[in-house]
């Protein structure tokens, strides 16, 4: 079955400091994995996905398929990235499903 | 374009009865999702439709249902209604117009949210 694991709920940084959210995914095919992101007050919305290899407001993520995870960096955290965020994993065939994760709150402190 | 679209924004019912939330995706999108959010279990997958169709379906009881019109626009319907079906439930369309046959890299399929609609069962 196909599972995405955020494994922390909350994640508090002072500001500047590096950020790590953690993502582990299990699935049998090659997966479609993406970061969506929640500020307070918005819509859930698309952050970046795999396969864009993009990076959005200094947020990069890379996918290991050897260790079946997509962790989200970003080097220095500023107090705007204090938002909820989601890894979510698209499965193909059959229609579309998307799975999310728990989410993990990353607060980022002055 | 306009975003998608949810109504009711909030409301309240008692157990046993039911409820029908509304979805407008944006023009062009084929294909709605339903999710059930909530703070303990975060984004629970309900089912998607594409086309009038449901492709998918998560596990949820049958109380649980959804319907797709011809203009993509999507309702669901929660019937007997629980304590626990208390939850933000969010709507998300997607451009994505192919099956399982979609190229990927072509298109990823990114969902578009709707800003929910909050149901609170007493």
């Amino acid at each position: 079955a196909q599972r995405v694991t955020q494994p922390e709920k909350l994640l508090s940084v002072f500001k500047g400091a590096p950020v790590e959210l953690k993502c582990n995914y299990s699935y049998s095919g090659s997966p479609e994995l993406f970061w969506y992101v929640q500020y307070s007050r918005q819509r859930l919305q698309l952050l970046l996905r795999h396969i864009s290899r993009e990076s959005i407001k200094g947020f990069t993520a890379d996918l290991n398929k050897g260790e079946t995870s997509f962790h989200l960096k970003k080097p220095f955290a500023q107090e705007e990235d204090s938002a909820m965020y989601y890894c979510a994993l698209k499965r193909f065939g059959g229609g579309f499903k998307t799975i999310f994760g728990a989410g993990t709150r990353l607060f980022v402190k002055a | 374009k306009a975003g998608v679209t949810q109504t009711p924004r909030y409301l309240i019912k008692t157990r046993g009865q039911q409820v029908t939330l509304s979805c407008s995706p944006i023009s062009g999108h084929r294909s709605v999702s339903w999710y059930q959010q909530t703070p303990g279990q975060g984004l629970q997958f309900l089912f998607e439709y594409f086309s009038e169709t449901q492709r998918n379906k998560g596990n949820f009881p049958g109380r649980f249902s959804g319907r797709q019109f011809s203009n993509s626009r999507s309702e669901m319907n929660v019937s007997t209604l629980e304590l626990g079906d208390s939850a933000l439930y969010l709507c998300a369309s997607s451009s994505v117009d192919a099956g399982p046959q979609v190229t990927r890299g072509s298109n990823t399929g990114e969902l578009f949210f709707g800003e929910g609609s909050r149901l609170t069962v007493l």
